[in-house]
């Protein structure tokens, strides 16, 4: 029973290109939460989506960054043209279908290095 | 706004001894709340919860409690084991509208001392 997969563990990028983070929920999961972590700070919430659908983007700077939950594949957290201050630690967790007193599972992150 | 805090960025504590880490909150419609524990380069994993209506969970060595006229609550690891250091967040849940948002806060350090 696979846990949240995120993909790259590592990525690097130069100021200007595209950044694009892959998370993989858990079997069975429909929800799927990304939080940034920069250095020296806690979680960061920045999306919450469903399947084809965002739910909760108060936490998305508005401009560059973007997310999707397509019907068929993984949730992407999409970065157009990386700056510096965007290297942290993204992470991606994933929930059953809204229950009350239902906890999210984290995958194990991407961090995010811009040059 | 910052409506979950710990307000200790770090704890040192001898093995053996108990742990005990704090939180606080401003926003009266949390209605559940968890401690995730992280270790360096992975993922925060979830540990111990409780809902706004108890004010204490135990879990072995885990207890949190909760205080919610005050808006406080703490986990209590007792007793601490070297295999216990890794950084603590507390987070806080509302449910609205068939939707949860969970609120982090920034976490505490905990190192248990051999």
């Amino acid at each position: 029973n696979a846990g949240v997969m995120q993909n790259p563990r590592h990525l690097v990028r130069r100021r200007g290109q595209e950044a694009r983070l892959r998370c993989s929920p858990m079997k069975g999961h429909s929800h799927v939460y990304w939080y940034r972590q920069l250095p020296e700070e806690g979680l960061k919430f920045m999306v919450y989506l469903q399947k084809e659908n965002i739910i909760d983007e108060s936490g998305m700077p508005k401009e560059r960054f973007s997310a999707e939950f397509p019907k068929e594949g993984p949730s992407i957290l999409r970065i157009q043209q990386v700056v510096r201050g965007d290297s942290a630690a993204y992470f991606c967790a994933s929930s059953p279908p809204p229950k009350e007193r239902n906890e999210q599972f984290f995958g194990p992150g991407t961090r995010l290095t811009v040059l | 706004d910052q409506q979950v805090k710990q307000n200790s960025p770090s704890l040192s504590v001898q093995e053996g001894r108990i742990s005990i880490l704090n939180c606080d909150y401003t926003n009266s419609m949390f209605d559940y709340f968890l401690w995730y524990k992280k270790y360096p380069a992975e993922g925060p994993t979830f540990l111990i919860s409780i809902s706004s209506i108890k004010d204490k969970n135990e879990d072995g060595r885990f207890t949190v409690f909760l205080n919610k006229s005050a808006k406080h609550l703490s986990l209590h690891i007792v007793p601490s084991q070297p295999g216990d250091s890794a950084v603590y967040f507390c987070a806080a849940r509302y449910f609205s509208g068939g939707y949860q948002k969970v609120t982090f806060g920034i976490g505490t350090k905990l190192q248990v001392i051999p």
